[in-house]
Parts: C-alpha cells; structure tokens; sequence
C-alpha cells in the first residue's frame, strides 16, 4: 500500500509568484487536508476537501486555495507569495471525513 | 488563540528511561486526541490517540493518560531508546463537526541518551 506522496520535495521561490503544490493521498482515502508548518512550530491547518469539497478552513488568507480531484489527489496553490510563506508543507489523507490523518513526507518551501 | 499547550519544550532522557509529555487544551469540543512522532526532514507519523470516554491507553511502550476533568493529556515513552528521539506533537480535533482538522501543540524535542 503506497502511503501519501508529496512533491516537489523541494522548492525555491521569489516574493510576489505563484507555487502550486501537489499531494497523492493514500489508497481508498477520500479527505485530504493541507497544514503549513513554520520551522520549530506544530502545523497549522489551512484547509481540508472531502470528495473534492472544501471542508472547512483555517485561519489563512484567500491567497491560500486548493482543489481535490476525482482520484481524491490534491493541489495547493499559493500567489502573491510572501516571506513568511517559507514552510514546510504537509498533506495528509484519511479514510474517511473524521478519520485518522496520515501525513506526507511535505515540501519545504522557501520564499526569497 | 493558542488552543492545545505543549510541554516541556525540550527533554533529554537516558536509554531506558521514562519519557512523559503533557498537553493541556481548552475547548471542552475536542473529542479526540492523537500523539504524532517527527523525524527530521519527515511527515508527523500518527504514534497513539484516545478519546474522552478512556482514561488510559497503551500500545507498546506508549500509553496515553488523559485527565478529562483537569482538560490534560500526557504521553508516556517507556523504556525510552536513541531511536525514540525525536520531536513529539500533541493534536485534538472535534470529530463530529470537523472532520479530522487537527489542533497541534508547540512540540517536544526528546533526546534520548545513550
């Protein structure tokens, strides 16, 4: 069983662009959800889609927007980069709407 | 609003040893609570997680002891190991009308030695 891949792994960006991110959740989960992790700090949700639907969303603004695909993978897109986007980002998939979330190994990315 | 607190921030432990992290949260909603494991440069890995109905629950050298009265939980590591280091985060989330949106902690660094 293949679990959640994350890519790139790495990547480097100027203020002011555009990134988009990609995420393959693990086999026969059908939620996704993004959370940005700053360095030294826990992650913090930026949104979830159940069935390519977002699900509720954290404290993040518009900037931040994501799609989910039939296949139940997902985007994260983020314009107008800033600073302070430089993160860590994570996906995770789960099985069902309120289940276990499992985590990808994220894409570290850094804004110049 | 800082809503699940983490504590200590660091801790250094001797090969095995007993490690224990604690986590205080706020929003009596919360009605589950799962520990997570990191390893530098990896994903969180989903370690151990219990609901409020439970006051204890282990798997392996792990158990969850969680307090519902006094809004805390802790993570206990027995017979902790070197391969045990690593940064531990404590979440909670409100399954029923969440999801599994999950509300980490501020993280713990353990370092187990040798």
């Amino acid at each position: 069983e293949t679990g959640v891949t994350q890519s790139p792994t790495h990547l480097i960006k100027t203020r002011g662009q555009q990134v988009t991110l990609r995420c393959s959740s693990q086999s026969g989960h059908n939620t996704v959800s993004w959370y940005q992790q700053a360095l030294g700090q826990g992650p913090q949700f930026i949104f979830q889609y159940y069935r390519e639907e977002e699900n509720g969303r954290g404290n993040f603004p518009p900037r931040f927007s994501g799609l989910q695909f039939p296949n139940y993978s997902s985007e994260l897109n983020v314009n107008a980069l800033e600073l302070d986007d430089s993160a860590l980002y994570l996906c995770a998939s789960s099985p069902r709407l309120a289940g276990d979330q499992y985590f990808g190994p994220g894409t570290r990315l850094t804004v110049t | 609003q800082q809503q699940v607190k983490q504590s200590p921030q660091s801790l250094i432990v001797q090969k095995g040893g007993i490690s224990i992290i604690n986590c205080a949260y706020e929003n009596t909603a919360f009605d589950y609570f799962p520990w997570y494991q990191q390893f530098p440069g990896k994903g969180p890995a989903l370690l151990i997680a219990i609901r409020p109905d439970v006051s204890e629950k282990k798997e392996g050298r792990f158990t969850i002891s969680f307090n519902k009265s006094a809004k805390q939980f802790s993570l206990h590591i027995m017979d902790s190991q070197p391969g045990d280091s690593a940064t531990y985060f404590c979440a909670a989330s409100i399954r029923e009308t969440s999801g599994s949106r999950l509300t980490f902690g501020e993280g713990t660094q353990l370092t187990v030695n040798p």
